[in-house]
């Protein structure tokens, strides 16, 4: 397919355990976006590669999330030691340009819960 | 304003009648202003981004207005219809001199087309 791709799409997971969530972006696309969407919120950022640059990781809402690009395509956002306040949708995004008027193009989220 | 609003919260609207609704968002340092649908189970789907003041976007029934002095922007539906029915988020990009951001989104407009 053309479009941003997540996997899972959805995930439980036991609190206290790790998770890893994987994204897709467009072919050639040289921004990568994770959000996190709370219930009722609207999406938050978390963090922001270009290619394989990490160039922004003030969202992220604590050192148990970790995020990497490492040949500045595929994505992974891991969450380590799970906690119930984790439960969230994690959408990811990609742009073609480096500009903030370019359009995101986002995949359909993983929503994870903690139990 | 330091944060992205929307109002209202969520829209019940009759099909074939019209409807608007209001994105607020700060005025300092603004760089792009954008739409997105989001239907239920799907991707949110880019609908526009819009830098300039005064700009008038438009897309089928959807259109789009920008006030960038004030920080604010509407969203209009004419002739609503079943297929309508989504969250609408607008979200703002800042100039944070150079390279792309995360977007600041707002938590969405909720609007149910009733047939």
């Amino acid at each position: 397919g053309a479009g941003v791709s997540q996997s899972p799409r959805y995930k439980v997971a036991k609190r206290g355990q790790d998770v890893a969530l994987r994204c897709d972006p467009i072919s050639g696309h040289v921004s990568l976006f994770w959000y996190q969407q709370a219930l009722g919120q609207g999406p938050e950022f978390l963090t922001y590669f270009q290619n394989e640059a990490q160039l922004d990781k003030s969202g992220l809402p604590s050192d148990r999330f970790f995020a990497e690009r490492p040949e500045g395509s595929v994505s992974t956002l891991k969450i380590q030691r799970t906690q119930q306040e984790d439960s969230a949708v994690y959408l990811c995004a990609s742009s073609s340009g480096l500009a903030g008027s370019n359009i995101q193009y986002f995949g359909a989220g993983t929503r994870l819960s903690v139990l | 304003i330091l944060n992205v609003e929307q109002s209202p919260q969520s829209l019940h609207v009759q099909e074939g009648d019209s409807t608007n609704f209001t994105c607020s968002f700060p005025s300092s340092n603004f760089y792009a202003l954008h739409w997105y649908r989001w239907e239920t189970a799907k991707s949110p789907e880019a609908l526009f981004v819009m830098t300039l003041n005064g700009d008038e976007k438009k897309k089928g029934r959807i259109s789009a207005t920008l006030n960038t002095k004030e920080g604010y922007s509407y969203l209009y539906i004419k002739g609503s219809q079943p297929e309508d029915s989504a969250t609408y988020l607008c979200a703002s990009a800042l100039d944070s001199g150079g390279g792309a951001d995360g977007l600041t989104f707002g938590k969405g407009t909720h609007l149910i087309i009733q047939p």
